[in-house]
C-alpha cells in the first residue's frame, strides 16, 4: 500500500514553457500532499503543502504565482512551474501519507530541465 | 539555518560489516525522526522511524538509535549488503505537524 506515482519523470523544455507535472495517490485518499525541490548534492527542500479543497500553503521564499498547485481531488495533486527558466531545473518530487502520524511515501519524481 | 544535519556526505563500508550513519538537529521541538534510502533518479523510500518517546527502533537489519539529550541520532545497517548503496536522508517533524525537514544525506557504498 501508500504507492505515490509522479508523472512525467522527465521534461525538457525551452525556456518560457510552463510545465505541469501531476502527483497522484494510487491506493488510498490523500486529503494532504506535499511538493519538495532537490538541487545536486543537496537536501529535499519543502516547497509547499498541497491541501484538497482549499489553497496550498506555500513555504517562505517560494513564489506562489510561479508554482501553481491544485489539489481537485483526493488522489490527485498537480504542480505547475509557470514560465519556466533555466534556474528552475531541478529535481521535483511530491509524498503523501495515508494519516497525519504515518510516514510520508515519495513519488518517483520529476528531472526538470529547462534550456 | 540546517536544523538537520547529516555531517558526513559519505560512507565506504565493507559487505557484511555494520554501517553507520548519523544525524543531528538543533530544533528540540521534533519529536519524530525518519530514515530515507534514495536511488538515483528516484524518489526516497522510508525504512525505518522513531518517536521521541523511544530510544531505539529496530525492524530487520535496520536500526535507529535516539540520544535526546544530544540530540543525536544513527542508522545501524548490519550486514551491510551491496543493495544497500544508497543516499541516505534523515528527516524530523514536529508532533501534529506533516511537515519534514531532511538533512543532507549520506551517499552509502557498500564495497563487496
Amino acid at each position: 500500500g501508500a504507492v505515490v506515482s509522479q508523472h512525467p519523470s522527465r521534461v525538457i523544455c525551452k525556456s518560457g514553457t510552463s510545465v505541469k507535472i501531476e502527483c497522484r495517490s494510487l491506493d488510498f485518499q490523500a486529503t494532504t500532499m506535499f511538493w519538495y525541490r532537490q538541487f545536486p548534492k543537496q537536501s529535499l527542500m519543502l516547497m509547499a503543502t498541497s491541501n484538497e479543497g482549499s489553497k496550498a500553503t506555500y513555504e517562505q521564499g517560494v513564489e506562489k504565482d510561479k508554482f501553481l498547485i491544485n489539489h481537485a481531488s483526493l488522489t490527485l495533486s498537480t504542480l505547475t512551474v509557470t514560465s519556466a527558466h533555466p534556474e528552475d531545473s531541478s529535481f521535483y518530487i511530491c509524498s503523501a501519507s495515508l494519516h497525519v502520524n504515518q510516514p510520508q511515501h515519495f513519488g518517483d519524481g520529476t528531472r526538470l530541465s529547462i534550456l | 539555518d540546517q536544523q538537520v544535519k547529516q555531517n558526513s556526505p559519505s560512507l565506504s563500508v565493507q559487505e557484511g560489516r555494520i554501517s553507520i550513519l548519523n544525524c543531528d538537529y538543533t530544533n528540540s521541538m521534533f519529536d519524530y525522526f525518519l530514515w530515507y534510502k534514495k536511488y538515483p533518479a528516484e524518489g526516497p523510500t522510508f525504512l525505518i522511524s522513531i518517536s521521541s518517546i523511544k530510544d531505539k527502533n529496530e525492524d530487520g537489519r535496520f536500526t535507529v538509535f535516539l540520544n535526546k539529550s544530544a540530540k543525536h541520532l544513527s542508522l545501524h545497517i548490519v550486514p551491510s549488503q551491496p543493495g544497500d548503496s544508497a543516499v541516505y536522508f534523515c528527516a524530523a517533524r514536529m508532533d501534529g505537524n506533516e511537515k519534514l525537514t531532511f538533512g543532507t544525506g549520506t551517499r552509502l557504498t557498500i564495497i563487496p
